[in-house]
């Protein structure tokens, strides 16, 4: 069974600093996915960042970056040079890779309220 | 637009009634999933197609859940007999395949689904 942990409270940044916002995770399978997904207020799932688990580097996006530390089971989003568009939540996913059907099914964590202050 | 359509976006039934909710995925899109997001939570998987192929239904709440998919395309979600705890947003994701590596799922808006 997989499962995603995202423990920290509401984040509040400054406008144009950093902010991590920290998922670690759990899994038995040798394979795997992680993924990060940002929802505003208006409802819909955007897509940010990919990092497989047998990726020798860290993904980057834009101003997002994925701090994969697979012995630690974790992977932090960073979010640089916050914007006001960035107040969100965002969740961390991540599914299995080998398997296929309902397996390749995403496990999402409750989630992170990212406030951006100007 | 190309993007994974829902509908309706907003849906207020009453205590026992049936609903039906609609997804149409991208198109080219074999794979097809449902989750459903309570007040305050993260998603939680309800069903999978693959293209023709029967369901996995391993993640429906009750036997009040079904789902249909018409000629490997669009889906509809029913919910018999609703309850007030069936209040939440339901959405739809497509993604072209199943297994590999990336194969990012995309969203639709979603149907937010209140039942009094």
């Amino acid at each position: 069974a997989q499962k995603i942990t995202q423990t920290q409270p509401g984040m509040f940044v400054q406008e144009k600093e950093a902010v991590t916002l920290d998922c670690t995770y759990d899994t038995s399978d040798p394979s795997y996915g992680l993924f990060w997904y940002k929802q505003p207020s208006s409802g819909e799932m955007i897509f940010l960042i990919y990092q497989g688990s047998y990726d020798q580097q860290n993904a980057t996006e834009g101003r997002y970056s994925l701090n994969f530390q697979k012995a630690r089971k974790s992977a932090n989003l960073v979010i640089s040079a916050s914007q006001l568009g960035d107040s969100a939540m965002y969740f961390c996913a991540m599914r299995e890779l080998i398997r296929t059907g309902a397996n390749s099914k995403l496990t999402f964590g409750k989630g992170i309220t990212l406030s951006v202050r100007p | 637009g190309a993007g994974v359509s829902q509908s309706p976006s907003n849906k207020v039934t009453e205590k026992g009634k049936d609903v039906e909710l609609r997804c149409d995925p991208i198109s080219g899109h074999t794979a097809l999933y449902w989750y459903r997001q309570s007040l305050g939570q993260g998603l939680e998987f309800l069903i999978y197609f693959q293209g023709n192929s029967a369901p996995d239904k391993s993640g429906l709440p009750s036997d009040r859940f079904s789902a249909e998919r018409t000629g490997g395309s669009v889906s509809t979600l029913t919910i018999q007999r609703t309850q007030q705890e069936d209040s939440a947003v339901y959405l739809c994701a497509s993604s072209f395949g199943s297994g590999g590596s990336l194969n990012e799922q995309f969203f639709g808006p979603g149907t937010r689904l209140t039942v009094l």
